[in-house]
């Protein structure tokens, strides 16, 4: 399978927790935010998303927090599991005629049994 | 349903070397876009399209070309392979641009320029 990255940084979380992983993006112009989940092997796969007006919005088991002041994002995942272990990626699209997504570096996410 | 599938999943080329990378999709999408993931990094986008037999530039698209000539399929083209173009390579597509973009990514192809 594809390998996502070999440098990235690592969250640790015991089975049970619930895990925070952060994200900040570059454009105040941004209108929209899309987390993404990236298994070893596997392309991202969506979460969830939040627009600009909004500064929440929970999902099952996850919550995305935005918090423009600072351009900081959010992705709470609760009573993590096993199958959450991956890399998570947010990403932002531009306000302006193209249809780009930017993304983050991203996080891995490592769940202790 | 396959959802976005491409091919190959694995190549290797010297410097020089062309190649073509196929995306397929069975979703009736409009958009589809081409990625590339470096180590530590997060995706970028190369080259993307809005719909058949049209296509556009992205972040990073010098050394790379693309064709939509059928909507449900998007090629990118490597001219002259360069090792700065190792790299895994991702597609993906969606049924609108903006808002409620929810991008559907293929498997990968892990390219190695030597």
């Amino acid at each position: 399978g594809e390998s996502v990255g070999l440098h990235l940084p690592t969250l640790s979380v015991q089975e049970g927790d619930n895990s925070i992983i952060n994200c900040a993006y570059s454009n105040s112009a941004s209108d929209y935010f899309i987390w993404y989940k990236q298994e070893s092997g596997k392309g991202p796969q969506f979460i969830i998303d939040i627009r600009s007006n909004m500064d929440k919005r929970q999902g099952q088991r996850v919550t995305v927090l935005l918090n423009k002041t600072v351009k900081h994002l959010s992705l709470q995942i609760a009573a993590t599991q096993p199958g959450d272990s991956a890399v998570y990626f947010c990403a932002e699209i531009l306000m302006d005629s193209s249809y780009k997504l930017i993304f983050g570096s991203g996080t891995r996410l490592l769940v202790r049994p | 349903n396959a959802g976005v599938t491409q091919t190959p999943k694995f190549r290797v080329l010297k410097t020089g070397q062309s190649m073509t990378l196929l995306c397929a999709q069975d979703m009736n999408h409009e958009y589809m876009y081409w990625y590339r993931q470096d180590p530590g990094m997060g995706l970028r986008l190369i080259h993307y399209s809005v719909g058949e037999g049209t296509t556009a530039k992205g972040e990073v698209p010098d050394g790379y070309n693309v064709s939509r000539l059928k909507k449900q399929n998007f090629l990118l083209g490597l001219e002259s392979a360069a090792p700065s173009q190792t790299s895994v390579y991702f597609c993906a597509s969606s049924y609108y641009g903006r808002s409620y973009n929810e991008q559907f990514f293929g498997p990968g192809t892990r390219l190695t320029v030597l």
